[in-house]
């Protein structure tokens, strides 16, 4: 069974800075998808970016971006020039290639300071 | 723009009560998910369903069933609501193979 382990629990920026949020996940299949998903604090889940494991090149999306390392199984985030709005729990999800099913980590939440 | 909604944003139902989530969706995806998310475990999947009146147990189907008598509505039942089911309850939906789609949550307490 695949699993996805977020190992920060919290993580804290400052207002146009820089942070990293990490993920790894275990698997056997050589085909799937990563993504990560944000969820502010009214409870909606938004798609934020998402990574196909067959690609080499990383996700960018605007401010985000992913660190994608197939070997080692590791999938960050990185949002450049933080902003309030980002201030919220992320998580970090895995889905087989030909399948529907997410298999969630546990979250980090983000705080952004002015 | 994909619209997946829930009927309650809060409930508060007592321990043995039979409760009903609804939730539905407005672009004819034939996926449709129910999730539970607890603090520190994410999000994790109790049922799907991939057609009308067709379901697949998830990560933890236990103390819950499902129902999908139309494509676009999905409903999640607590036969009898237990305190440890306490929790907020995801809907989500997608076409096969494509992103899935949030509702809003429900935060459902059990006293």
């Amino acid at each position: 069974a695949q699993t996805v382990t977020q190992s920060q629990p919290e993580m804290s920026v400052q207002e146009a800075e820089t942070v990293t949020l990490s993920c790894t996940y275990d698997t056997s299949e050589s085909d799937y998808y990563l993504f990560w998903y944000k969820q502010p604090p009214s409870g909606q889940m938004i798609l934020v970016i998402r990574q196909e494991a067959y690609k080499q090149q990383n996700a960018t999306e605007n401010r985000f971006s992913v660190n994608f390392q197939k070997a080692a199984k590791s999938f960050s985030l990185k949002i450049s020039d933080s902003q309030l709005g980002d201030a919220a729990m992320y998580f970090c999800a895995y889905r087989r290639y030909a399948g529907n099913k997410l298999t969630f980590g546990g979250g980090t939440r983000v705080l952004v300071k002015p | 723009d994909v619209k997946v909604t829930q009927s309650s944003r809060y409930l508060v139902k007592r321990t043995g009560e039979k409760v009903f989530l609804e939730c539905v969706q407005d672009m004819d995806h034939e996926n449709m998910f129910w999730y539970r998310q607890d603090p520190g475990l994410g999000l994790r999947l109790i049922y799907f369903s991939y057609d009308v009146k067709m379901k697949e147990k998830g990560d933890i189907p236990e103390g819950y069933s499902v129902s999908r008598e139309k494509k676009e509505r999905f409903s999640l039942i607590l036969e009898s609501a237990s305190t440890n089911q306490t929790s907020m309850y995801l809907c989500a939906s997608s076409l096969e193979g494509y992103e899935q789609y949030f509702g809003p949550g429900t935060r459902l307490t059990v006293t």
